[in-house]
């Protein structure tokens, strides 16, 4: 089945500094990508997704490109935010199956 | 309105004791799911149901039994807890595929359970 590998936590950060969260996964055939963030005390929140090689999803400033060559799906973002303090989950979907693989979540902290 | 509802938020109980967990979406989506997640933050899959017909069933004791009502409800049923089903357990939903991209899953916030 698939897997999917993200960087561990915590991760620590100044505001406006840059930000990657390493993400790689393992699938037969071409999973769908997903970053899930949880911010504390809530559910999972779809961040942003891309569906096939080479899209590239974008959402509130966090960008991930899907790279079928180095089967990786990095989130980035640019100047981050205290208020983006939360636990991002990379996942993976195979397409027509409603399974989603979640890697193990990489919690951040941003400090003012 | 709410999308995904979880009831109860919290959800405290001593061990050997029977407890549900029901989950609602309004959404008009067609498949529901339970994820539990752990101590540790590690989201897995236990369940998955579609059109009230249970669809993926992961390694899960026997103890735990989901029942849908109807496709807008998915309830989670645990007999005898133990210590180790404290965790927080996660509803969420999507539309379903047979082919082509995976649909995106929409959670509930959760309800976290403890057992004593």
């Amino acid at each position: 089945g698939n897997s999917v590998t993200q960087m561990e936590g915590p991760v620590t950060l100044s505001e406006e500094a840059f930000l990657t969260i390493n993400c790689t996964y393992t699938a037969t055939g071409y999973p769908s990508l997903f970053w899930y963030v949880q911010y504390p005390g809530e559910g999972l929140q779809l961040l942003l997704k891309a569906t096939k090689a080479d899209d590239k999803g974008s959402n509130k400033g966090f960008e991930a490109t899907y790279r079928k060559e180095t089967t990786s799906f990095h989130l980035e973002k640019g100047s981050v935010q205290v208020s983006d303090s939360a636990v991002y989950f990379c996942a993976a979907s195979q397409g027509g199956s409603e399974k989603l693989v979640f890697g193990k979540g990489t919690k951040l902290t941003v400090n003012p | 309105d709410t999308a995904v509802s979880q009831t109860p938020k919290y959800l405290v109980t001593q061990m050997g004791n029977d407890k549900s967990i029901k989950c609602e979406q309004n959404l008009g989506h067609d498949t529901m799911y339970w994820y539990k997640q752990d101590s540790k933050k590690f989201l897995k899959i236990m369940f998955s149901y579609n059109n009230k017909e249970l669809i993926i069933n992961e390694t899960v004791p026997n103890r735990f039994s989901p029942k849908s009502p109807d496709k807008a409800h998915l309830n989670l049923h645990i007999n005898s807890l133990e210590l180790g089903d404290s965790a927080v357990y996660f509803c969420a939903s999507s539309q379903r595929r047979t082919s082509g991209p995976g649909e995106t899953q929409y959670f509930g916030p959760g309800t976290r359970l403890l057992v004593l």
